[in-house]
């Protein structure tokens, strides 16, 4: 049973357009929403997160916004550059313990 | 800034063979955790750590073991490692500070790529 979805395994995206990355989860009991970038052989990198009692947040060209009634959240990058090229998962964290669970990742390519 | 450092960057090991991965964080912070990374699975938690001596199993811990003997080190260990087991490992540590500005962000190490033949 997958809590956090990405359903979109891979997104293509031309330098300074506007990428925009979505991320649906199941359980009601999620109350932060965080998103990580992972270059090739690196670890994760925390990217922005959002509390549940947001609806949006916003950092530089990152803005993560959250739509609780849909269960949904999306990532915008704007504008989209090469150098953001990379696997972008979502995750959420909720219950007692401080565990994220994390979506599949959408591979994101940002043309020249 | 957190630092957490995985003792391996690439492994090869043989089938039956016992592996170790070893994580160290600097950050002081209680909770330590293992996941692998496969293509077109995302990073599934293997299990973690909320205190020196405990430990929870995560979504995938058969075959795994893991030890934590000190707070800031924490090993991932492979019983007698299989093909299956052929994955990036990542290490990863948060504070159990619920309500820090961090939101209890994780952070990782750089990953450990294990093969096993």
């Amino acid at each position: 049973d997958q809590q956090v979805k990405q359903n979109s395994p891979s997104l293509s995206v031309q330098e300074g357009r506007i990428s925009i990355l979505n991320c649906d989860y199941t359980n009601s009991m999620f109350d932060y929403f965080l998103w990580y970038k992972k270059y090739p052989a690196e670890g994760p990198t925390f990217l922005i997160s959002i509390s549940s009692i947001k609806d949006k947040n916003e950092d530089g060209r990152f803005t993560v916004f959250l739509n609780k009634s849909a269960k949904h959240l999306s990532l915008h990058i704007v504008p989209s550059q090469p150098g953001d090229s990379a696997v972008y998962f979502c995750a959420a964290r909720g219950g007692s313990n401080y565990k994220l669970t994390f979506g599949k990742g959408t591979l994101l390519t940002v043309n020249p | 800034d957190v630092k957490v450092t995985q003792s391996s960057r690439y492994l090869v090991k043989r089938t039956g063979e016992k592996v170790f991965l070893e994580c160290v964080q600097d950050m002081d912070h209680e909770n330590m955790f293992w996941y692998r990374q496969d293509p077109g699975l995302g990073l599934r938690l293997i299990y973690f750590s909320y205190d020196v001596k405990m430990k929870e199993k995560g979504d995938i811990p058969e075959g795994y073991s893991v030890s934590r003997e000190k707070k800031e080190r924490f090993s991932l260990i492979l019983e007698s490692a299989s093909t299956n087991q052929t994955s990036m490992y990542l290490c990863a540590s948060n504070t159990s500070g619920r309500y820090t500005n961090s939101g209890n962000t994780i952070y990782f190490g750089e990953g450990s790529w294990l093969t096993v033949v």
